[in-house]
């Protein structure tokens, strides 16, 4: 079956400006994680769904990063007034009850 | 809070020279650790959970062992092909999952 997906798979902005990263899990999952990974480094997480609630944002690193499930399935990262520091890789992944977390491939962004 | 330390940081060995990379882990109470392969460019890919000490999980060239405070990951006759970088990860709280920096491992043909 299909696996996770996330678009747009690259994305340059300019430093201050908003930018929407999407994420569409593997159908039926009911957790969905975001993670940022910089070059060199593994995963950091950033926060956690199950379904459309948001339990757990505590990896969020500032206020201007906003993440929703709305209805229990796609998900988006937003990223406002953009920082150099912001520039990573951004992974969704995805997990039902066996508790493995299924990643996609991911949002490179580069903050220029 | 739950850390987690991989080494070597880099590993290159020749085709079928057997090796294994290491995965420290300090936690509160251990409820999974993960083993995950990320190739360039792409997304970690799911390997091995094991969950108690003593547990032991294979698959083709690749055998994940644990201990009360260390992970191996152990490489028998590797491939170039099994060249990636190799994530190690626990799972810290509800289900989110806390990872080391990665050993990156290049087999040379």
């Amino acid at each position: 079956g299909a696996g996770v997906s996330q678009s747009p798979r690259y994305k340059v902005a300019k430093r201050g400006q908003d930018v929407a990263l999407r994420c569409d899990p593997i159908s039926g999952h009911v957790s969905l994680f975001w993670y940022q990974q910089a070059l060199g480094q593994g995963p950091e997480f950033l926060t956690y769904f199950q379904n459309e609630a948001q339990l757990d944002k505590s990896g969020l690193p500032s206020d201007r990063f906003f993440a929703e499930r709305p209805e229990g399935s796609v998900s988006t990262l937003k990223i406002q007034r953009t920082q150099q520091e912001d520039s990573a890789v951004y992974l969704c992944a995805s997990s039902t009850g066996d508790l493995r977390q299924y990643f996609g491939p991911g949002t490179r962004l580069t903050v220029t | 809070e739950d850390q987690v330390t991989q080494s070597p940081e880099a590993l290159r060995l020749q085709e079928g020279e057997s090796s294994s990379l290491n995965c420290s882990y300090t936690v509160s109470g251990l409820r999974g650790l993960f083993w995950y392969r990320q190739d360039p460019g792409k997304g970690p890919e799911f390997l091995f959970t094991l969950y108690s000490a003593g547990e032991e999980k294979e698959k083709e060239r690749l055998k994940a062992t644990l201990t009360k405070k260390e992970s191996f990951l152990h490489i028998t006759a590797p491939k170039p092909e099994d060249s990636a970088t190799y994530l190690c990860a626990v799972r810290e709280g509800f289900q989110k999952l806390v990872f080391g920096t990665g050993t990156r491992l290049l087999v040379s043909p």
